[in-house]
């Protein structure tokens, strides 16, 4: 089975901090994502990739950035946290049409 | 644009009941249709896929059919169990040259007493 991932089930960070979430699928997925869950808003999309270094913003892009240096690999990373970006965050995999693949999921705490 | 409606929960049912969650949708060309589970403290999981019209996703005794005339992919099940209390999402996926993404609605809690 395919197995994404995170490296941190719960992290509290502090207003300002720069934070990364780190996530890691093996099974040599091309697409990769990360999004953000919130009660009655149900998932929505942060960022995602296609290949190695590609990204495209999904619908909810602002005060986030991601790199993807390697294929299995894809960090989400917060520049400056801000206490409204305390949420579940949810990484998934995929390969074309085959559905995703998610993560256990990091629960973000900013104070 | 597109979309996916869901109904509001918490759904509250007894054991051995029978379930529907309501689930409408608003795309742009074909979509693929799905069910995904969460499970307390868990990530999402594939529950049932449906690829085009009339088609019935099923696993696990649940079961959705893809209805292009009501834009619809309600959920079923005969008789639940305690076990099946989760967070189940509906979503559908729009494919640009081959891409897939997933657009997902609010979610729908699901609690099951003995």
């Amino acid at each position: 089975d395919v197995k994404v991932t995170q490296s941190s089930r719960y992290l509290v960070k502090r207003t300002g901090e720069k934070v990364f979430l780190e996530c890691v699928q093996d099974m040599d997925h091309e697409n990769m994502f990360w999004y953000r869950q919130d009660p009655g808003l149900g998932l929505r999309l942060i960022y995602f990739s296609y290949d190695v270094k590609m990204k495209e913003k999904g619908d909810i892009p602002e005060g986030y950035s991601v790199s993807r240096e390697k294929k299995e690999r894809f960090s989400l990373i917060l520049e400056s946290a801000s206490t409204n970006q305390t949420s579940m965050y949810l990484c998934a995999s995929s390969w074309q049409g085959y559905g995703y693949t998610f993560g256990s999921g990091t629960r973000l705490t900013v104070v | 644009g597109n979309s996916v409606t869901q109904m509001e929960g918490p759904v509250t049912l007894s054991e051995e009941a029978f379930l529907t969650i309501n689930c409408t949708y608003t795309a742009t060309g074909y979509p693929s249709l799905f069910w995904y589970v969460q499970y307390p403290g868990e990530g999402l999981q594939l529950l049932l896929k449906a690829t085009k019209a009339d088609d019935k996703g099923s696993n696990k005794g649940f079961e959705a059919t893809y209805r292009k005339e009501t834009t619809s992919f309600h959920l079923e099940k005969g008789s639940v169990q305690v076990s099946d209390s989760a967070v189940y999402f509906c979503a559908l996926s729009v494919s640009n040259t081959g891409f897939q993404k997933l657009v997902f609605g609010t979610g729908t809690r699901l609690l099951v007493s003995p």
